[in-house]
């Protein structure tokens, strides 16, 4: 079975460009999960889908970060413009169960973001 | 506060020893409990999950204590392939990950 599918693996982009990252979660799964790892921390949720609704985006900032789950299978994560702040780890994961259950989550290998 | 709390260590054990890392969490309400496994560079795994009645897989040991709203997990006999970051991970109505905890098993 493929697992979740990430590009690009690596981004370096000066503040204020224009990035989008692009995943394609595990046939089958149902939920779509974008995180943020700064380096040291955590995964922090930014949007998570059931099929192409959202679920939650309480964590997007939403004056500069967007994404997209059109057709309900894969998804695109975008941030316009960039800040240095946004240098990060962006994974995608996928899991089974729809949100309220218990499911494994599956990440993806994550798009390293640099922001100079 | 955060929703889910561990120690960032660094832990540094020498190979065959017994090592437990703890983890708090905010919300009485949450449903399951997770340890997810991160090496480093690498995207995170579900090492095991963790159940009221405290669950054992191999080496690792896990256990939930509701009432303290506390969860552990133990590593016996550490191997050198032990080391990585280990993420405590609760789910109430989303998944939320603690800061992480790393080991590092020395020869």
């Amino acid at each position: 079975e493929a697992g979740v599918a990430q590009s690009p693996r690596y981004k370096i982009i000066e503040k204020r460009q224009s990035v989008a990252f692009w995943c394609n979660p595990i046939s089958g799964h149902a939920t779509l999960y974008w995180y943020q790892q700064i380096l040291g921390q955590g995964p922090k949720l930014l949007i998570q889908f059931q099929n192409n609704g959202v679920v939650d985006d309480s964590q997007l900032p939403k004056d500069r970060f967007s994404a997209e789950r059109l057709k309900g299978v894969d998804s695109t994560l975008k941030i316009q413009p960039a800040k240095l702040e946004d240098s990060a780890v962006y994974l995608c994961a996928s899991s089974s169960r729809s949100w309220v259950a218990t499911g494994e989550l599956f990440f993806g290998e994550g798009s390293r973001l640099t922001v100079l | 506060r955060k929703e889910v709390e561990q120690d960032p260590g660094p832990f540094n054990v020498p190979e065959g020893a017994t090592v437990a890392f703890n983890c708090t969490y905010s919300n009485s309400a949450s449903q399951s409990f997770f340890w997810y496994r991160q090496d480093c560079r690498k995207e995170p795994k579900l090492l095991m999950s963790v159940y009221s009645s405290g669950n054992e897989d191999g080496r690792f040991t896990a256990q939930l204590n509701r009432a303290s709203q506390y969860i552990s997990l133990l590593i016996r006999d550490s191997k050198l392939s032990d080391s990585a970051t280990y993420l405590c991970v609760v789910n109430g109505n989303q998944f939320y990950f603690g800061t992480g905890t790393s080991l590092t098993v020395i020869p």
